[in-house]
């Protein structure tokens, strides 16, 4: 069974910084891993989705990164913004496992001025 | 181009009842999702349909079943309503014939059980 860990749960930086967000994952074989936004009480936005074959996916100031091998994913935002803060899940579909998403639990960011 | 929207927005029943939930697929997907997400958690695969049919199913009972329409959206139904169903129900949409493998979400309709 696919079980998607994240951590830190939360988290707490100054505007401007650069931070790490982590995802791991217990089975490799996956298709593709995918990192959404949600904002409270709200729908999940998809920021990067990286399929099996790629390391990683960038768009703007994210840059995913997908490390197989090892079940890890790290989601890297640069110089961080108050509009940043949000819940981020990353999900996984694995190989042979149709369209269906394992989530994470989130990572929920604040980013303070 | 309208992405996905869910109805309705909030709902509040009672513990017994039967709740109906919308889904309306972004335009051009084919495949809808549901996922159910309780506070402070990741979301729960429920099920997928395409071509009118439940093509995957996760760990749910049966007192939760859904319907695909010809024009794609889709409706999930919950019997017998208890505390626990307490949550904020996605859909998601997506295209894999199309080489879409992106899923994109709807808003969600929050449930709360009494």
């Amino acid at each position: 069974k696919q079980e998607v860990t994240q951590i830190p749960a939360a988290l707490s930086v100054p505007e401007g910084e650069n931070l790490v967000l982590n995802c791991s994952f217990t089975d490799s074989a996956i298709y593709n891993l995918q990192w959404f936004r949600q904002d409270p009480g709200k729908g999940l936005t998809s920021l990067l989705l990286i399929q099996s074959s790629q390391r990683e996916q960038t768009s703007g100031r994210l840059n995913a990164s997908l490390d197989k091998s090892s079940g890890r994913s790290t989601l890297y935002i640069a110089a961080s913004q108050p509009g940043d803060s949000a819940t981020y899940l990353c999900a996984v579909r694995l190989t042979g496992g149709g369209n269906k998403l394992t989530f994470g639990t989130g990572t929920q960011l604040k980013v303070e001025l | 181009d309208a992405g996905v929207t869910q109805s309705p927005t909030h709902l509040i029943k009672t513990r017994g009842q039967q709740v109906t939930l919308r889904c309306s697929p972004k335009s051009g997907h084919d495949t809808v999702s549901w996922y159910q997400q309780a506070l402070g958690q990741g979301p729960q695969f429920i099920f997928q349909y395409y071509e009118e049919e439940e093509r995957q199913r996760g760990n749910f009972p049966d007192r939760f079943s859904g319907h695909q329409f010809p024009n794609y959206s889709s409706e999930l139904n919950v019997n017998a309503l208890l505390l626990g169903d307490s949550a904020l129900y996605l859909c998601a949409s997506s295209r894999p014939s199309g080489g879409t493998d992106t899923q994109y979400f709807g808003p969600g309709t929050r449930l709360t059980v009494l």
